[in-house]
């Protein structure tokens, strides 16, 4: 069974810094992309890039390029997600979800992590 | 950059036929596919490549995609498909997310 586990909720002052993972498990992790996307609270989906966990090439969006940084560690099949320097803006929930690119869709999602920023 | 456009809101009775469209600038030349989200989960792939279904989802799912609109179709919809549709697409290096659609079964 294919499953993606997130790291728990966090909660964050701006200015600091964070990673979240995302643990693939039940499939060939380096055989398939990993994106991100993020979801702020009631709004849609956006998505903020790939991780391909076999060669490490990365695919920001534009939106979010330079923002966060998208990783892997393969021998652990765990992707992640990190900031530098978190604002309040960013308080939203974040998946990692499988990315078939041969498909153009994400067809396995994570349960999520929220991330909360608050002074 | 490119857009993918949807209708706020769908309702539809219980049985009957829900239609939801999602517009782009040529989308009918990119694979279209859409995901379900209910309230508090994670989104689900529901149709891709057009009109392709993963494996689990019901036959009343299907899609479409021409000119510039792609289309999901749910044939007696059911309480359970009451939830809020994504359309996505590729393009130029980057996938996008249509706006979102929220069906509400009255």
């Amino acid at each position: 069974e294919v499953q993606l586990v997130q790291s728990g909720a966090e909660v964050k002052k701006p200015g600091e810094s964070l990673r979240i993972s995302c643990k693939g498990s039940g499939y060939n992790f380096t055989s398939y992309w990993i994106s991100w996307v993020r979801q702020m609270p009631g709004r849609g989906l956006e998505w903020m890039g790939r991780f391909d966990p076999s060669d490490s090439y990365t695919n920001y969006s534009p939106s979010f390029q330079g923002h966060v940084t998208i990783s892997a560690d393969k021998s652990i099949s765990t992707a992640y997600l990190q900031w530098s320097s978190l604002k309040a803006s960013d308080t939203a929930m974040y998946y990692c979800a499988r990315d078939v690119f041969g498909e153009l869709s994400l067809d396995f999602w994570g349960q999520g992590t929220l991330v909360t920023v608050s002074s | 950059s490119y857009e993918l456009t949807q209708p706020p809101s769908v309702s539809v009775s219980p049985g009957q036929t829900a239609s939801i469209t999602c517009s782009g600038d040529e989308l009918g030349d990119k694979y279209a596919c859409w995901y379900q989200q209910k309230p508090g989960q994670s989104p689900v792939l529901v149709i891709y490549q057009d009109d392709k279904r993963p494996s689990g989802i019901p036959e009343r799912f299907s899609g479409s995609n021409s000119g510039n609109t792609a289309t999901l179709t749910i044939s007696g919809t059911q309480a359970m498909d009451e939830a809020d549709y994504y359309c996505q697409a590729w393009d130029s290096r980057s996938y996008v997310f249509g706006t979102g659609t929220k069906v509400t079964v009255l």
